[in-house]
Order: structure tokens, then C-alpha cells, then sequence
């Protein structure tokens, strides 16, 4: 059974170009969340979704940014002309049920570096 | 705004030692508390948590001690071991959104063998 994955691993992007990071969720699992952590800083959360539905996005930045779960394939976070700020590890999360106390299942996240 | 104030930020102990890493928070209306463990390349990994209807839960050798009043929660680590060396982190979320963990800045524990 395998676990959330994330792809790629890692991301190089130069500043201005678009970064795209896709999140399949566990088996089973419909609910998936996006959270970013900056060096020495904790995870933030970003995004909650469900198959073709954005739950809560509160925590996204108001420009660039966009999430989708399409009903079928991963969950994709899209970043458009991408900045140094943006340099960060990059995790999703996905749960049976909508509630964080049920345990998230994160997977191994994606490290973006813009040059 | 630090909703979750995690200290210390790392943390040196002997193999058998048992490392404290103590979190408080501000807001009254958390009432979910994880702790997580994230190794190197790694995504975090649920360790233990708590609601503040207990005041201590243990897990193997893991233990969360909770003081509501205080607002605060510790995890204890016992007979610590080299393989324990990770980065924890506390979290708390609160009834209604349990899905958004407000987490702590992280500790890096090491214990050396």
C-alpha cells in the first residue's frame, strides 16, 4: 500500500517560470491538504481539498497560486513566475475523512529551489 | 503571529536520556494536539496526541503531558535512543477546522549514542 506521493522529489525553477507539483493521495483517501515550510520555520498549511472541490484555501498567497484535485489524478499546486520567496519544501497530506485529528498521512514533500 | 511557541530549538541528549520539548499556545479554542516526528528527506510522521480532556498520554516511550490552564503541552522521550534523532514538531487545531494544523517552528533532537 503505498503512501502519499509526491513528484518530483525536487524542483529547479528559474525566476518567472511556472512550478507544478502533483500530490496522489493513499489509497482510499479523498482529502488532501498542501502545506509549505520555509527553512527553520514550521509547516503552514495552505490548502484543503476534495475531488473537485476546494474546501479552504486561506492559507494560500492571493497571486500565483492555485490548487486543484481533479476527479481523476493527482492534485496538482501550481505556482506561475515563480520568485526566490518561494524556495521552500513543499508536503502534501491526505486522510480518509475530513479532519486532521484522524492522523494526515504526509508524503516525503517537494524541495523547490528558484534560481 | 506564532499561534504555537515551540522550544528549544535543539536539543543534545545521551543515549537513555530523556529529552523535553515543551509547546504553548495562545489560542483558547484549540482542543486537538498532534505531535509529529520528520526525519531527514522525509514528511512528518504522526508520533502521539492529546485533548485537553486528559492531562497525559503515554504511547511506548513516548509520553504527552498536558496543563490547560497553563496552555501548555511537553512530549517526553524515555530511554532515548540514537534512532529517536529527528526533528519534532508540535501542532494544535482546533474544533470545526481539525484538518488546519497550526504547527510549532520544530526541535532538533540528537542523541548521541
Amino acid at each position: 500500500n503505498a503512501g502519499v506521493m509526491q513528484n518530483p522529489r525536487h524542483l529547479v525553477r528559474r525566476r518567472g517560470q511556472e512550478a507544478r507539483l502533483r500530490c496522489s493521495p493513499m489509497k482510499g483517501h479523498s482529502h488532501v491538504y498542501w502545506y509549505r515550510q520555509l527553512p527553520e520555520e514550521g509547516l503552514k498549511f495552505m490548502v484543503y481539498l476534495q475531488k473537485e472541490n476546494i474546501i479552504d484555501e486561506s492559507g494560500m498567497p492571493k497571486e500565483r497560486f492555485s490548487a486543484e484535485f481533479p476527479k481523476e489524478g493527482p492534485s496538482i499546486l501550481r505556482i506561475q513566475q515563480v520568485v526566490r520567496g518561494d524556495s521552500a519544501a513543499y508536503f502534501c497530506a491526505s486522510s480518509p475523512t475530513g479532519g486532521g485529528d484522524y492522523g494526515y498521512t504526509f508524503g516525503s514533500g517537494t524541495r523547490l529551489t528558484v534560481v | 503571529q506564532q499561534q504555537v511557541k515551540q522550544s528549544p530549538q535543539s536539543l543534545i541528549v545521551q543515549k537513555g536520556g530523556i529529552p523535553i520539548i515543551n509547546c504553548a499556545y495562545e489560542n483558547t479554542a484549540f482542543d486537538y494536539f498532534p505531535w509529529y516526528q520528520q526525519f531527514p528527506g522525509k514528511g512528518p510522521a504522526l508520533l502521539i496526541a492529546i485533548r485537553p480532556d486528559v492531562s497525559e498520554k503515554k504511547e511506548g516511550r513516548f509520553t504527552i503531558s498536558f496543563n490547560k490552564s497553563a496552555k501548555q503541552f511537553s512530549l517526553h522521550i524515555m530511554d532515548s535512543q540514537p534512532g529517536d534523532s529527528a526533528t519534532y514538531f508540535c501542532a494544535a487545531s482546533r474544533g470545526g477546522s481539525n484538518y488546519k494544523l497550526t504547527f510549532g517552528k520544530g526541535t532538533l533532537l540528537t542523541v548521541n549514542p
